[in-house]
C-alpha cells in the first residue's frame, strides 16, 4: 500500500538557519503530495501541495518540489523563524485513493 | 465559514464509559475521516466515509464505531473506553477524491481515559 516516510525529529535550529525536512513516498500511479503543519495545541493546516511531477509548491517561504524520479517531496525554507516551530507532516493522496496517507511528522524547534 | 467543527474539545472519561465525538462540516464535502494522534506520533486513520450512508474501516478501527446519516455529520462513538484510547482525535473532510484535493481538519478533541 501507499506509504510516506519522513526524517526523524526533533530538529532544532537557530533563527535564520536553512531548513530541510526530507520526505519520500511509495505509491502507484501519480499521487498528489502535501505538507501540513501543526502548531502547538492546534489542528493540522495545509502548508503547500503539488499535484504532478516537477511541480513546486510554496507558501510562507517554504518550498517543496515533487520529484517523481526520486519519489521525494522535501520541505525547505531558507531562513527559519521562531514562529515556524511546529510539527510538519508530509502526506499523499493516491491517484484513485480515497484516503490521505500521512507521515509520522517531524517536530521543528527554532531557537532565538 | 466554519469549516470542520468538532465537539467536545476536551473530555475525561472513566474506563468503560461511552461517549460520542461530534463532527460537522459545512463545505458539502463527500469524504470525511476520523484520525487519532498519539503523543509524539503521526496520524492513524480510524474510519472514513465517502458519502452519506457509506463508512469503511481505516487502520485502527477497533473500539470505535461511526455513522454517516447526512453529508454534514460524521460522529465517532467510543463504546467501552479504555486507557489505550487516550489520544487526540481529529475529524477531517475533503471534496470527492480527485487528485490534488486538500483535506481540511477540525481543531481536535483531546480525550483522556482514566
Amino acid at each position: 500500500g501507499d506509504s510516506v516516510t519522513q526524517m526523524e525529529g526533533p530538529v532544532t535550529l537557530s533563527e535564520e538557519a536553512f531548513l530541510t525536512i526530507n520526505c519520500t513516498y511509495t505509491a502507484t500511479g501519480y499521487p498528489s503530495l502535501f505538507w501540513y503543519v501543526q502548531y502547538p495545541g492546534e489542528g493540522l493546516q495545509l502548508l503547500l501541495k503539488a499535484t504532478k511531477a516537477d511541480d513546486k509548491g510554496s507558501n510562507k517561504g517554504f518550498e517543496a518540489t515533487y520529484r517523481k524520479e526520486t519519489t521525494s517531496f522535501h520541505l525547505e525554507k531558507g531562513s527559519v523563524q521562531v514562529s515556524d516551530s511546529a510539527v510538519y507532516f508530509c502526506a499523499l493522496l493516491g491517484d484513485y485513493g480515497q484516503n490521505f496517507v500521512f507521515g509520522p511528522g517531524t517536530r521543528l524547534s527554532v531557537l532565538p | 465559514n466554519a469549516g470542520v467543527t468538532q465537539t467536545p474539545k476536551f473530555r475525561i472519561l472513566k474506563i468503560g464509559q461511552s461517549m460520542t465525538l461530534q463532527c460537522t462540516q459545512d463545505m458539502n464535502h463527500n469524504y470525511m475521516y476520523w484520525y487519532r494522534q498519539d503523543p509524539g506520533m503521526g496520524l492513524k486513520l480510524i474510519y472514513y466515509s465517502v458519502g452519506a450512508g457509506i463508512t469503511d474501516k481505516g487502520e485502527v478501527p477497533n473500539g470505535y464505531n461511526v455513522s454517516r446519516s447526512t453529508t454534514e455529520d460524521f460522529p465517532l462513538r467510543l463504546e467501552l473506553a479504555a486507557p489505550s484510547q487516550t489520544s487526540v482525535y481529529f475529524c477531517a473532510s475533503s471534496p470527492r477524491g480527485f487528485s490534488g484535493n486538500t483535506i481540511y481538519f477540525g481543531e481536535g478533541s483531546w480525550l483522556t481515559v482514566v
